[in-house]
């Protein structure tokens, strides 16, 4: 148990709805990751946050937004769902921002989009 | 521009023999290297990282990797592949500028009896 709890762990949905999906991070950990497993794309980074602030983006689209709220804990918030968007979706934390910390990583959640 | 390439998407071995993971990296600096290792349905764990000290790595469940500066690469060893050792490796190497992590596209690695 890595310490890093994710909410849900499955959700089903059609095309074109929204859904959030929530991370809480290890305690003591400021920084939040999120990352998207598919078959055909492997794992993308999506969008990393320290302390309530966007740090870093990766590939993540215009249709998924994500915040991080004073607790730490996180929300990732996808809209006008595509099939393509079927994937699991794991959230990661790490005590800081630094590229030589360890990341903790989630159970994840799997989205289908049917 | 940094970049992180494992060279086979699939490895092979038989129980009780070596295991060889292979991953090229790309930096302008001196940069941190992690091995992830993902279990079939599970969540991703660090194996080991390397950040500058000793440049042969120990890890967890006997797994070693060494930085080889002059060859950029970071393979992953295991005298003695084990049926637990079946899963996917990342290998993850931070970027200079913003310490973003890039990743490796996965080597799945198979075990036969």
């Amino acid at each position: 148990d890595s310490g890093v709890t994710q909410t849900p762990k499955h959700l089903i949905t059609a095309t074109g709805q929204r859904v959030t999906l929530r991370c809480s991070p290890r305690s003591g950990d400021l920084s939040v990751y999120w990352y998207q497993q598919s078959l055909d794309q492997g794992l993308q980074f999506l969008i990393q946050y320290y302390n309530g602030e966007e740090r870093a983006k990766g590939n993540i689209l215009e249709r998924f937004s994500a915040q991080q709220f004073p607790d730490l804990h996180s929300e990732l918030n996808l809209s006008s769902l595509e099939l393509g968007d079927s994937a699991l979706y794991f959230c990661a934390s790490s005590v800081v921002w630094g590229g030589g910390y360890e990341q903790f990583f989630g159970p994840g959640t799997r989205l289908t989009v049917l | 521009a940094q970049s992180v390439t494992q060279l086979d998407s699939h490895v092979s071995v038989s129980e009780g023999t070596p295991v060889l993971l292979r991953c090229n990296y790309s930096s302008s600096y001196s940069p941190s290297l992690f091995w992830y290792v993902q279990h079939p349905n599970k969540g991703l764990q660090l194996l080991l990282k390397y950040t500058s000290a000793a440049t042969l790595v120990k890890g967890i469940n006997g797994f070693e990797a060494e930085f080889k500066k002059s060859e950029t690469s970071f393979h992953l060893t295991k005298p003695s592949a084990h049926m637990s050792d079946a899963a996917e490796y990342f290998c993850v190497v931070s970027l200079d500028s913003n310490y973003q992590l890039i990743w490796g596209a996965g080597t799945k690695l198979i075990i036969k009896p």
